[in-house]
């Protein structure tokens, strides 16, 4: 079965730095990229970016580039979402989700990590 | 710059067809994908390639597409179908990917 377990809720104070996860199991992980998508309170879906884990290659959403970093472990079969100075705006859950391996789709979905910024 | 347009909200009555619409230009050129998000979970995936159904989804969900236009029905709608429903694709160099804005199902 295939599963992404992200890691658990954060609270964070403005201007700090978060590194937040989101491990694979039940399939090869190298194989298959993973995205990053944001939800603020109340809000729809945004997608942020993306990375193929075999070679780390990374697109971003303009609306993205430069705000976060994407990285992954493929050793461990983890992807990482970070920040290096949160703001209040960053106040959302945070979504990971496995791309399709030959369609522009999302089949898999990891529960989702609440990242709370407030001072 | 490239946007999918669903609207706001839908209401239908438990029996009726709910039918949610998603427009954008490059839909003729990428496949088109919905999904379901009950309050509180995580999306899940409803229809891809525009008309497939994955495993395990309700015959009651359909999907189609017309130029730049695509739709999800839902047929004999539930009290458990109230959800947030989101098209997605993509642009059309196949470079980044799209949400909807969502809609919001009432099941009155």
């Amino acid at each position: 079965e295939v599963q992404l377990v992200q890691s658990g809720a954060e609270v964070k104070k403005p201007g700090e730095s978060l590194k937040i996860s989101c491990k694979g199991s039940g399939y090869s992980f190298p194989s298959y990229s993973i995205g990053w998508v944001r939800q603020m309170p109340g809000k729809g879906l945004e997608w942020m970016g993306i990375i193929y884990p075999d070679d780390s290659d990374t697109t971003y959403s303009p609306s993205f580039q430069g705000q976060v970093a994407i990285s992954a472990d493929k050793s461990i079969s983890t992807a990482y979402l970070q920040w290096s100075s949160l703001q209040a705006s960053d106040t959302a859950i945070y979504y990971c989700a496995r791309r399709s391996l030959t369609l522009i789709f999302f089949d898999s979905w990891g529960q989702g990590t609440l990242v709370t910024v407030s001072s | 710059s490239y946007e999918l347009t669903q609207p706001p909200s839908v209401s239908v009555s438990p029996g009726q067809t709910a039918r949610i619409t998603c427009s954008g230009d490059a839909l003729p050129k990428q496949f088109a994908y919905w999904y379901q998000q009950r309050p509180g979970q995580a999306p899940v995936l409803l229809i891809y390639k525009d008309t497939e159904r994955p495993s395990g989804i309700p015959e009651r969900f359909s999907g189609s597409s017309s130029g730049t236009t695509v739709t999800l029905t839902i047929s004999g709608v539930q009290a458990e179908d109230e959800a947030d429903y989101y098209c997605q694709s993509a642009d059309s160099s196949a470079t980044y990917v799209l949400f909807g804005g969502g809609t919001k199902l009432t099941v009155l």
